[in-house]
């Protein structure tokens, strides 16, 4: 595709509520990227994909958090049992490859509300 | 652990003057930073990467440098337009991998 392409655009999710979000990268990009921006603030990383390889899960918050990209093109972040702290913006960026100098390219990002 | 600083936190200024935001960033071991534009409910739009090997990179009326051993990055914004005005935010990536963002700077450019 010609970008980034994140759906749904926005969520809005009950307390307890498990959501799924889905990205869509650039065609042939390699790596994959979810970030977590709160209001106000710059995005906070959550973890990122080489291919269908999670290499790096460490900023995800809880083990309430699970993200996946079997075939190594879509990728989906998964929220179970939602609270309201996870009220925020979710940012996926995807980049050429990672072991060069790669620009990162963001969707315009699923914001989700957690009632 | 890698923080960035971004100051100032807002800026307005009038249209056409020439203005630096500023980058900070503790850990000088960096991979690339990049620069970035977000507008209202928007996602973010990459304006400039550098390398760390490289000083500054420029696009159109837009200059960013690089002082790795001061831990420094300046986006410089010439002859500024209303356009212009949206949060800026620099991303310092430390390895293959994740970025780390300051908070961002908020541009207002009054006509």
């Amino acid at each position: 595709g010609a970008g980034v392409s994140q759906s749904p655009r926005y969520k809005v999710a009950k307390r307890g509520q498990d959501v799924a979000l889905r990205c869509d990268p650039i065609s042939g990009h390699v790596s994959l990227f979810w970030y977590q921006q709160a209001l106000g603030q710059g995005p906070e990383f959550l973890t990122y994909f080489q291919n269908e390889a999670q290499l790096d899960k460490s900023g995800l918050p809880s083990d309430r958090f699970f993200a996946e990209r079997p075939e190594g093109s879509v990728s989906t972040l998964k929220i179970q049992r939602t609270q309201q702290e996870d009220s925020a913006v979710y940012l996926c960026a995807s980049s050429l490859d990672d072991r060069t100098n790669e620009k990162l390219f963001f969707g315009s990002g699923t914001q989700l509300s957690v009632l | 652990k890698q923080e960035v600083t971004q100051i100032p936190a807002a800026l307005s200024v009038p249209e056409g003057e020439n203005l630096v935001l500023n980058c900070s960033f503790t850990d000088s071991a960096i991979y690339n930073l990049q620069w970035f534009r977000q507008d209202p409910g928007k996602g973010l739009t990459s304006l400039l990467l550098i390398q760390s090997s490289q000083r500054e990179q420029t696009s159109g009326r837009l200059n960013a440098s690089l002082d790795k051993s001061s831990g420094r990055s300046t986006l410089y914004i010439a002859a500024s337009q209303p356009g212009d005005s949206a949060t800026y935010l620099c991303a310092v990536r430390e390895d293959a991998g994740k970025s780390t963002f300051g908070d961002g700077t908020t541009l207002t450019v009054k006509p």
